[in-house]
């Protein structure tokens, strides 16, 4: 079974720092992964998925993240965070091919300062 | 195009009582699922069903749990009795495969928060 590991679970910035949240993911497939947010008193959304092809992936509202098959891993970076980025973070997994449930990581709340 | 929504949004009930929670997907989606998430813990899949039918139900809790999709519309999530251990928030998502199995995304509804007393 698959299984999904988020580093960070609480990360507070100042607007206009970098972002990077880590996530590393364990199965001996191959995998679709994805990045959902949910932003105070709304519901997940979500911000990106890699499915295969190019492993940079951009999403929406200025996130990015990378797909290093070597590192299991698919962190999410946004070079200039602002307040409105403030939410939770999940990072999330699922084998390709078939039907297959989706595995999730404990999220990362992340708080940006104004 | 409405998202998929959940009724109740919130719910308090007692331990012992029945409470049951519905999901309605995006009109059109065939893929319907269920999560829970227990506050500080990772979101959990409890089970899917592809239109009526149950797909995977691996991540059921116990037999207190019944999951139903009649007419393969939307679906209702029944637990009884509940304890306890039971308060979270539950998540329902639907997807629809454009390009076939596994290629879908899944769009979530705004969860029911369940608290158990």
């Amino acid at each position: 079974a698959q299984s999904v590991s988020q580093h960070n679970h609480h990360v507070i910035l100042s607007e206009a720092a970098s972002l990077e949240l880590g996530c590393n993911y364990s199965y001996g497939g191959t995998v679709n992964l994805f990045w959902y947010v949910q932003y105070p008193g709304q519901h997940l959304q979500l911000l990106l998925k890699y499915f295969s092809g190019d492993p940079l992936v951009k999403g929406i509202k200025g996130f990015e993240a990378e797909f290093i098959k070597s590192k299991f891993s698919f962190n999410l970076r946004k070079p200039s965070v602002q307040w409105s980025d403030t939410a939770e973070y999940f990072c999330a997994c699922r084998p390709s091919g078939g039907y297959q449930k989706v595995t999730f990581g404990t999220g990362t709340k992340l708080q940006v300062i104004p | 195009e409405a998202g998929v929504t959940q009724f109740p949004s919130h719910s308090v009930i007692e331990k012992g009582q029945t409470v049951t929670l519905r999901c309605d997907p995006i009109s059109g989606h065939d893929n319907l699922y269920w999560y829970r998430r227990v506050m500080g813990k990772e979101i959990k899949f409890l089970l899917h069903f592809v239109k009526e039918s149950k797909q995977d139900e691996s991540g059921m809790p116990n037999n207190r749990f019944l999951a139903e999709r009649t007419g393969g519309t939307y679906s209702t999530l029944k637990v009884q009795p509940a304890e306890l251990e039971d308060s979270g928030v539950y998540f329902c998502a639907s997807s629809h495969p454009p390009g076939g199995v596994g290629t879908d995304t899944q769009y979530f509804g705004p969860g029911t928060r369940l608290t158990v007393l």
